[in-house]
């Protein structure tokens, strides 16, 4: 699977929109991106995952660079308690081949 | 979404005793699971995966005969660490893979288990 590379950690104030970049240069066709977060001391929680289009769920929207080298997340109103690490792995099985997480960014909300 | 459940939450036991972690898909068949080992202020590490009915694979630089993995049913998965020592303290979390509703490959995570070794 593809290395990604992230910021270690990024501040946002709450009720803002929280923007968190990714690097993923070496991605290939078949990866797809997903964005996993985990609070402290809890497992990780799936956010949202894409192949090239730009993606929005509930939670958050994914933008996915043409040349599929780079995206970023989304959050667009952010709150306290999306205060977590978040992850964002490349990976053609998807959960099926497990995942390889990176070290992440830390977002931290403020209030 | 999907539920898996970890158990215990939380266990401390004395160095050299043996600790079970159960993993279980409450809502749904988990074809593979997954059990991950995290250190504090480190990221998950993929330590091995089971597929029901089957032998663990292992990552490389994972005891096979530390970490015993068993995956009986499509429900449940097991993680015995033997003969723990403090070294083996960790945040232990496990996941599971099946059709549960969502896409295809979508990975589901415990709340983890973390284990002090004294």
């Amino acid at each position: 699977d593809a290395k990604t590379t992230q910021p270690t950690s990024m501040d946002c104030a709450e009720g803002r929109a929280a923007n968190l970049p990714c690097n993923h240069s070496t991605i290939s066709g078949n990866e797809y991106v997903y964005w996993y977060r985990q609070i402290h001391s809890q497992g990780p929680q799936y956010i949202i995952h894409g192949l090239k289009n730009n993606e929005t769920n509930e939670m958050a929207s994914l933008i996915i660079t043409e040349d599929r080298k780079s995206s970023t997340l989304i959050l667009p109103h952010a709150t306290l308690r999306d205060t977590a690490v978040y992850y964002c792995i490349v990976s053609s099985g998807g959960g099926a081949d497990g995942l390889t997480f990176g070290k992440g960014t830390h977002l931290i909300i403020q209030p | 979404g999907a539920v898996v459940s970890q158990h215990p939450s939380r266990v401390i036991c004395k160095s050299g005793t043996s600790v079970k972690i159960e993993c279980r898909s409450l809502d749904f068949q988990a074809t593979t699971m997954f059990w991950y080992r995290q250190f504090p202020k480190q990221s998950l590490m993929l330590m091995a995966t089971s597929n029901e009915g089957s032998k663990a694979t292992y990552e490389q630089g994972v005891e096979k005969d530390k970490f015993l993995i068993n995956h009986a049913s499509l429900t449940l998965s097991t993680l015995t660490v033997t003969s723990a020592h403090p070294e083996d303290s960790s945040f232990y979390i496990c996941s599971a893979s099946g059709l549960a509703g969502g896409f295809a490959g979508e990975l589901f995570f415990g709340e983890g288990s973390r284990l002090t070794v004294l």
